[in-house]
């Protein structure tokens, strides 16, 4: 158990809907990050916040958007979904900045869009 | 662009036998690369980070190792709780994290 939680685990809908996901990351981390993982592109960076910040982003669509909250916590917001938005998105959590590499990565909220 | 390329895509082992898997990349401004072990469907989980060429890490039958242009991670005598998917990925800077695809690790008994 990493520390992570993410919710739903998992998440059915259809094209055009909106969905939101869920991250608490472990105690004491600063840093949030979503990532999403499909078959043919692999873990993906989408946006990093740091202490309620944006710090970093990746490559993530402009339906999509993330913020973080003053208790930390992170929501992934996706809108007007398409079918190849069907992937697992996961979030990581960390004390600070990549420095040392170490992501504790929460399990994956799998969305599926039909 | 940015690209991290991990050979081979899937690797099947026996117990016991050691083999290698690549991680190459070329990367601008790189910070350190990270080697994740992924369980399906789990979330990936930390292994080893590396910054400069020449550095190794281990850790049970796992050896990183790092050169200007790839990294290698080495698996001693696997067993079959090692099979996973073994990711890499590289910190560049503007703190991103980018993943290689992963190598699919197999080990039968």
């Amino acid at each position: 158990d990493s520390g992570v939680t993410q919710t739903p685990k998992h998440l059915i809908t259809a094209t055009g809907q909106r969905v939101t996901l869920r991250c608490s990351p472990r105690s004491g981390d600063l840093s949030v990050y979503w990532y999403q993982q499909s078959l043919d592109q692999g873990l993906q960076f989408l946006i990093q916040y740091y202490n309620g910040e944006e710090r970093a982003k990746g490559n993530i669509l402009e339906r999509f958007s993330a913020q973080q909250f003053p208790d930390l916590h992170s929501e992934l917001n996706l809108s007007s979904l398409e079918l190849g938005d069907s992937a697992l998105y996961f979030c990581a959590s960390s004390v600070g900045t990549l420095s040392t590499g170490e992501l504790f990565f929460g399990e994956g909220s799998r969305l599926t869009v039909l | 662009e940015d690209q991290v390329t991990q050979s081979p895509e899937a690797l099947r082992l026996q117990e016991g036998e050691s083999s290698s898997l690549n991680c190459s990349y070329t990367v601008s401004g790189l910070r350190g690369l990270f080697w994740y072990r992924q369980d399906p469907g789990k979330g990936p989980e930390f292994l080893f980070t590396l910054y400069s060429a020449g550095e190794e890490k281990e850790k049970e039958r796992l050896k990183a190792t790092l050169t200007k242009k790839e990294s290698f991670l080495h698996i001693t005598a696997p067993k079959p709780e090692d099979s996973a998917t073994y990711l890499c990925a590289v910190h560049k800077y503007g703190n991103k994290l980018v993943f290689g695809a992963g190598t699919i690790l197999r080990v039968k008994s």
